[in-house]
């Protein structure tokens, strides 16, 4: 398998434009998470799902932030507009495989987020 | 709520010795996972081992092992024969077991330098 996939691995946009994030989960694999990580943070759970449904999105900074899962093999993060407070590196990570009933997360490489 | 804490901002040791990071948590389960994980420069975020609280011996994947306590709520990791590979920021991370539970708590984290 490939590893969970991000894209686009770096992304630099200008402050009020939207931002983009996509992940595809490994296969089989029933849970997606989005996490965001700063210096000042650290890790922090945005959003999670369950079999493309929302768990919890108790993580999801303020109204800026939208995601969505359509299918079990695609996830996307959406900042609309974007705020140079925003800038930090987005983890996509995904777990669960119901084969093996093993729970453990496995990280994207991640997305690279600068905004100017 | 659970907490994980890694009192060691940073270590340096010299390559080919052993190190040992350490990790306390904090939890009322009695059923859990414990994971260490590593991020080299790259950002990447790697799993390097897991440890599932019922079980009593210790994980061990190649260089690294852990020493849990439960009793103790002790999880620190060990690596041997450190390899300039190894230089990186080490999570360690708590999961409780069940539906609804899947989240991630992690530590802020520890910065490893192998000196050559």
């Amino acid at each position: 398998d490939a590893g969970v996939i991000q894209s686009p691995r770096h992304e630099v946009t200008e402050m009020g434009q939207e931002v983009t994030l996509r992940c595809k989960p490994i296969s089989g694999h029933d849970y997606l998470f989005w996490y965001r990580q700063t210096m000042m943070r650290g890790l922090e759970l945005l959003i999670y799902f369950n079999n493309n449904v929302p768990i919890d999105d108790s993580g999801m900074p303020e109204d800026r932030f939208s995601a969505k899962m359509p299918n079990a093999s695609f996830s996307t993060l959406k900042i609309q507009p974007s705020e140079p407070r925003d800038s930090a590196v987005y983890f996509c990570a995904s777990s669960y495989d119901r084969a093996t009933l093993q729970e453990t997360q496995y990280f994207g490489p991640g997305t690279r987020l600068l905004v100017l | 709520a659970q907490t994980v804490t890694q009192s060691q901002p940073e270590m340096s040791v010299q390559e080919a010795e052993t190190v040992t990071l350490s990790c306390t948590y904090d939890t009322s389960e009695s059923n859990y996972y414990l994971f260490w994980y590593k991020q080299p420069p790259s950002r990447q975020m790697i799993l390097v081992i897991r440890q599932e609280a019922y079980k009593q011996q210790n994980a061990t994947e190649n260089r690294f092992s852990v020493n849990f306590q439960k009793a103790a709520k002790s999880f620190s990791l060990k690596i041997s024969d450190s390899q300039l590979g190894d230089t990186a920021m080490y999570f360690c991370a708590f999961m409780k077991l069940g539906f609804g539970n899947e989240k991630l708590t992690f530590g802020t984290g520890t910065r490893l330098t192998i000196i050559p």
